[in-house]
């Protein structure tokens, strides 16, 4: 198993500014992937974090506006850029230690005013 | 497109009764099945996970699940409810297209009452 750790817990954040979100795990994992989570709603893929490389981001999520950096293999950050309250949500960061198992995080919580 | 329902967005049951949560998925081929469980302010938890072998899969806090392919379902079961039960749960199915993209139901609240 792996155990991840995010920084920060929470903000409060106002429109226009950008955020940075540190995630480290406790192992070496294979790969680390980036989530978002709106209210009430269900996980959305971001990205994947590739360590050394740019990042591969799903449909409707761009490098501009979430920039991944992935340094090592046990920590990666993703920065909200110029956010608006739409960016309010839960931001999870995971790790797969297997082919078949993620373990997350215990998220961010952006508000954004 | 391959797809997992959540049948139920909440379940409300009373404690040291049954628990039942519903997922329906589409997938053209075997898939793998997850369950997991977000607790208030809390991380994302695996409960358990089908990679088929057994179709009947036990998980952690007495959970289990029941893969049926005749009825594309994965439910998840508890014989009897504790306080700390209560949670949203989410079904979850890897993508066909990749070896290790998820993709999440849109999630089950269980409330457990005293």
């Amino acid at each position: 198993s792996a155990v991840i750790s995010q920084k920060p817990s929470r903000d409060i954040c106002q429109r226009g500014t950008s955020l940075t979100i540190q995630c480290q795990v406790d192992s070496q994992v294979t790969m680390m992937f980036w989530y978002r989570q709106q209210p009430g709603q269900s996980l959305t893929l971001i990205a994947t974090a590739n360590q050394g490389s740019e990042a591969t981001y799903e449909s409707g999520f761009v490098i501009d506006k979430f920039p991944i950096s992935r340094p090592n293999l046990t920590f990666s950050t993703l920065t909200v850029s110029n956010m608006s309250p739409e960016d309010s949500s839960i931001y999870l960061c995971s790790g797969r230690t297997d082919q078949e198992t993620q373990y997350f995080g215990p998220g961010t919580r952006l508000l954004v005013l | 497109a391959q797809s997992v329902t959540q049948l139920d967005s909440h379940v409300s049951v009373s404690e040291g009764t049954p628990v039942l949560l519903r997922c329906n998925y589409s997938s053209s081929y075997s898939p793998s099945l997850f369950w997991y469980v977000q607790h208030p302010n809390k991380g994302l938890q695996l409960l358990l996970k089908y990679t088929s072998a057994a179709t009947l899969v036990k998980g952690i806090n007495g959970f289990e699940a029941e893969f049926k392919k005749s009825e594309t379902s994965f439910h998840l079961t508890k014989p009897s409810a504790h306080m700390s039960d209560a949670a949203e749960y989410f079904c979850v199915v890897r993508r066909e297209d990749s070896s290790y993209k998820l993709i999440f139901g849109s999630g089950t609240r269980l409330l457990v009452r005293p």
